[in-house]
């Protein structure tokens, strides 16, 4: 099974100020149509997962620009430009290529 | 608008039986994969397999198969995950949810919409 890995775990994060996290698979995510199968979620407490970012770099309906990914093969970054008291939660990412898809353990951030 | 309203909280004993449901709205049921996803007290998530309404092709996660049951009912718009024998580790919360695109064919597994979860409590 495809193993995912992110760096860092928790993440103290300035208002105003940019942010990243790193996504990293035991596999290749680069399908033959030319697409990697790598997908961003956030979890705030309480709440279910909420789809940010599709396909490595694609924004899902409502997300804020502020929200961008990259990334290719097995390597990717979640990048947040300016960070907003309203960013803390859990991301994940997640890879949808190989069966079964696997999350990575979630690094949660928080606002200083 | 896309809405998966889940079941109630439920509390079992371990051997009991359980059904929880996932009622959706805002789209065509049997135009999209649904699936389930298990997440333990305090701990990640962890995908456990995916219905297509429309013809009732299942997968599940290797790690799950043979321990739940996930099923469809097309006139109620509403996915089903179910146990026959419950045990303590099953105590987590569990989302449904809508896989991305459209179609039977699977080319990817991840999902856009969630429904907001059924807390599933065993113990003795």
């Amino acid at each position: 099974d495809i193993v995912m890995t992110q760096t860092p775990l928790s993440l103290a994060a300035t208002p105003g100020q940019p942010a990243s996290i790193s996504c990293k698979s035991t596999q290749s995510l680069l399908h033959s149509d030319g697409r990697s199968y790598l997908y961003w979620y956030r979890q705030k407490s309480g709440q279910s997962p909420q789809l940010l970012i599709y396909e490595v770099s694609s924004r899902f309906s409502g997300v804020p620009d502020r929200f961008s990914g990259s990334g290719s093969g097995t390597d990717f970054t979640l990048y947040i430009s300016r960070v907003e008291a309203e960013d803390v939660g859990i991301y994940y990412c997640m890879q949808g290529l190989h069966f079964p898809p696997a999350f990575g353990p979630g690094t949660k951030l928080e606002i200083k | 608008e896309v809405q998966l309203v889940q079941s109630g909280a439920e509390v079992k004993k371990p051997g009991e039986s359980l059904k929880i449901s996932c009622k959706v709205s805002g789209y065509r049921f049997t135009n999209y994969w649904i699936g389930w996803v298990r997440q333990m007290p305090g701990k990640g998530l962890e995908w456990m397999g995916i219905i297509f309404p429309g013809d009732s092709d299942v997968r599940y996660n290797p790690s799950f198969q043979g321990q739940i049951t996930i099923s469809a009912d097309k006139s109620t718009n509403t996915a089903y995950l179910q146990w026959s024998s419950l045990k303590a580790s099953d105590t987590a919360m569990y989302f449904c949810a809508r896989h991305g695109y459209s179609g039977s064919k699977l080319k990817t597994y991840y999902f856009d919409y969630w429904g907001q979860g059924t807390l599933v409590a065993v113990s003795s």
